[in-house]
């Protein structure tokens, strides 16, 4: 079972609508967690980083949140856009080492 | 440089043969990290450098697999006796510090074996 799961697996959304996308981890000792955004053939982009004391943080349109206690987060995206069609990959860092433990991603799909 | 290069950005090889990719980081980023993403799948981590140490290579899949740094800048991952499992996606990425910065990814290497 992978330490970080991500749901869904592919979603699809018409632009201007709301969407979350969501990240559950075992992962443990928890150090901090990052969502990136992987745009079809390009490397992935890093949104938002968040260690266990935070419990929200904003990069424009993109707001993360983390629950450390229930080792939950989501990236909820405002305001789709044609061009935030890519794959979200949630990233769990453990303390003490330079482990990054990658989920399989969500693909998101933005109709005009 | 202006960002994270690798290189070559294709290479198909036949099964057998040896391969060695280049990552080039971001000029005075301490920390390097080799990343390997199978298609449809989040990167997957194989190693890390800071500067020229190389203190975790738990994620290399076999002995074939080798990565160097040794003047703490340009890295390089070898695959040995290639098979066509390897084929995927050699991403490489850098950070500036030894801390939890961000890591900047390169384009990666797109690696197929016959």
């Amino acid at each position: 079972k992978n330490q970080v799961e991500q749901s869904p697996q592919s979603l699809i959304i018409l632009e201007g609508k709301n969407c979350t996308l969501q990240c559950n981890y075992t992962v443990s000792p928890f150090s901090n967690l990052r969502w990136y955004k992987q745009d079809t053939g390009r490397g992935p982009v890093s949104l938002t980083i968040m260690t266990f004391s935070e419990n929200t943080k904003s990069n424009g349109r993109y707001t993360a949140t983390l629950d450390a206690d229930t080792k939950q987060s989501s990236l909820h995206i405002t305001a789709s856009q044609l061009s935030d069609s890519a794959s979200y990959i949630c990233v769990v860092s453990d303390s003490g080492t330079y482990k990054y433990i990658f989920g399989t991603g969500t693909r998101l799909k933005v109709l005009a | 440089g202006a960002g994270v290069s690798q290189s070559p950005r294709y290479k198909v090889t036949k099964r057998g043969q040896d391969v060695t990719l280049r990552c080039d980081p971001i000029s005075s980023h301490a920390t390097l990290y080799w990343y390997q993403q199978a298609l449809g799948q989040g990167p997957e981590f194989l190693t890390y450098f800071n500067y020229e140490a190389q203190p975790d290579k738990s994620g290399l899949p076999s002995d074939r697999f080798s990565a160097e740094r040794p003047e703490g800048s340009i890295s390089t991952l070898t695959i040995q006796r290639t098979e066509q499992r390897d084929s995927a996606m050699y991403r490489c990425a850098s950070s500036p510090g030894t801390g939890w910065e961000t890591q900047y990814f390169g384009p990666g290497t797109r690696l197929l074996v016959l």
